[in-house]
């Protein structure tokens, strides 16, 4: 069985700094995804980076990047130039590529508060 | 392009009650996948339709049921509510199965 860990329940930062949040991974799966989601005070979860456990070179979107480090299961997050609007929990997720049901597995997440 | 959409937003039950929840999927999307989140949790996996079939299920009991309709929005279904079933009830739709999900809002449900 798959399972993710977020060992940070709580960051902060301040705006326009860098901060970046951590998650670990275990599975015996070659092929999966992972995933970062932000789920704001509004509840809506919200897609902010993907990552094909296939491809070498770490995903980047804006202002968020990835440091996938797959031998190691490790998954981390990177934000740059934090924003007030990045105040959230933040949920790192696997789902493994082929089978039947590709249902995400989730951590327990991290609460980042950006500070002004 | 139309978002998931849930209702209701909120609603409280009683204990022994039940309760059904709504979903309409993102256009084009035939697969609904639901979630259960308990208060300072990770979602947890309920169940998958795909094509109005059942297509995986999370370790929750047998009162926990769903429905796909034709035009693939969702039902889900509690039965003989407990307090522990109180949580954040999220439904996510993909194009098919292994694609990014879209998540809706959420219902919060409360059982007292």
């Amino acid at each position: 069985a798959q399972t993710v860990t977020q060992s940070q329940p709580e960051m902060s930062v301040q705006e326009a700094e860098t901060v970046t949040l951590s998650c670990t991974y275990d599975t015996s799966e070659s092929n999966y995804y992972l995933f970062w989601y932000k789920q704001p005070p509004s509840r809506q979860m919200i897609l902010v980076i993907r990552q094909e456990a296939y491809k070498q070179q770490n995903a980047t979107e804006n202002r968020f990047s990835v440091n996938f480090q797959k031998a190691a299961k490790s998954f981390s997050l990177k934000i740059s130039d934090s924003q007030l609007g990045d105040t959230a929990m933040y949920f790192c997720a696997f789902m493994k590529l082929f089978g039947a049901t590709n249902k995400l597995i989730f951590g327990t997440g991290t609460l980042l508060a950006v500070q002004p | 392009e139309t978002g998931v959409t849930q209702s209701p937003t909120h609603l409280i039950k009683t204990r022994g009650q039940q309760v059904t929840l709504r979903c309409s999927s993102q256009s084009g999307h035939n697969t609904v996948s639901w979630y259960q989140q308990a208060l300072g949790q990770g979602p947890q996996f309920i169940f998958q339709y795909y094509r109005e079939e059942e297509n995986g299920r999370g370790n929750f009991p047998p009162r926990f049921s769903g429905l796909q309709f034709p035009n693939y929005s969702s039902e889900l279904n509690v039965n003989a509510l407990e307090l522990d079933d109180s949580a954040l009830y999220l439904c996510a739709s993909s194009l098919v199965p292994g694609n990014e999900q879209f998540f809706g809002p959420g219902t919060r449900l409360t059982v007292l």
